[in-house]
């Protein structure tokens, strides 16, 4: 089975543009998360799903950000505009709901914003 | 509130046994999980402890402590390839994953 898919794994961007990350989960899981890791602040939640629903996005920077799971197989975070502190690696990461301690995480999207 | 602590790395030698520690203080609590990220790449789960005591896998072993808020996962014959970041994370009460700031593991020759 694939692990979890996300596109692209680099972007590279200017200030002010807008940027979307996709996300394919495993297929089977029913929670999804996104997170952003920089070296500064480390891995941060940004907002998880569960059965296509938002759970928690307690962790969304600010409204630049939002995020859409419209199907179990598929989700995207949005930012715009984006902006240079947006700058980091960011991760989507899938699990069984009843099991969000073993969560798989896909290979990240390195976001540079110019 | 809740909290996470962790070294910010360890230094250990091919062969030998390291362990590194996670100390947290929470609220709600239902477990202890740990990852390893290698540089580059994603994080990987190893091991949970949802209970008092000890689990192993292979080289790696993970124990937790509820009375003492504490767990640490033990390396064993260590290898070159463990050079990597290793997270602890504990499941609050939401069943939503709390992360420490990460242990960098290096490892000499």
């Amino acid at each position: 089975d694939a692990g979890v898919i996300q596109s692209p794994r680099h972007e590279v961007t200017e200030m002010g543009q807008e940027v979307t990350l996709r996300c394919k989960p495993i297929s089977g899981h029913n929670s999804l998360f996104w997170y952003r890791q920089t070296m500064m602040r480390g891995l941060e939640l940004l907002i998880y799903f569960n059965n296509n629903v938002p759970i928690d996005d307690s962790g969304m920077p600010e409204d630049r950000f939002s995020a859409k799971m419209p199907n179990a197989s598929f989700s995207t975070l949005k930012i715009q505009p984006s902006e240079p502190r947006d700058s980091a690696v960011y991760f989507c990461a899938s699990s069984f709901q009843d099991r969000t301690e073993t969560q798989y995480f896909g290979p990240g999207t390195r976001l540079l914003v110019l | 509130g809740q909290s996470l602590e962790q070294p910010s790395e360890v230094t250990a030698v091919e062969g030998a046994i390291v362990q590194i520690n996670c100390t947290y203080q929470t609220s709600g609590f239902y477990g202890l999980s740990w990852y390893q990220q290698h540089d580059g790449g994603a994080p990987t789960f190893l091991s949970y402890n949802g209970l008092d005591g000890l689990e192993e896998t292979g080289r790696f072993s993970s124990f937790l402590s509820r009375s003492d808020s504490y767990g640490y996962l033990l390396l064993q014959e260590l290898q070159m390839k463990d050079s990597a970041s290793y997270f602890c994370a504990f499941m609050d009460s939401n069943y939503q994953l709390i992360w420490g700031a990460g242990t960098k593991l290096i490892i000499k020759p």
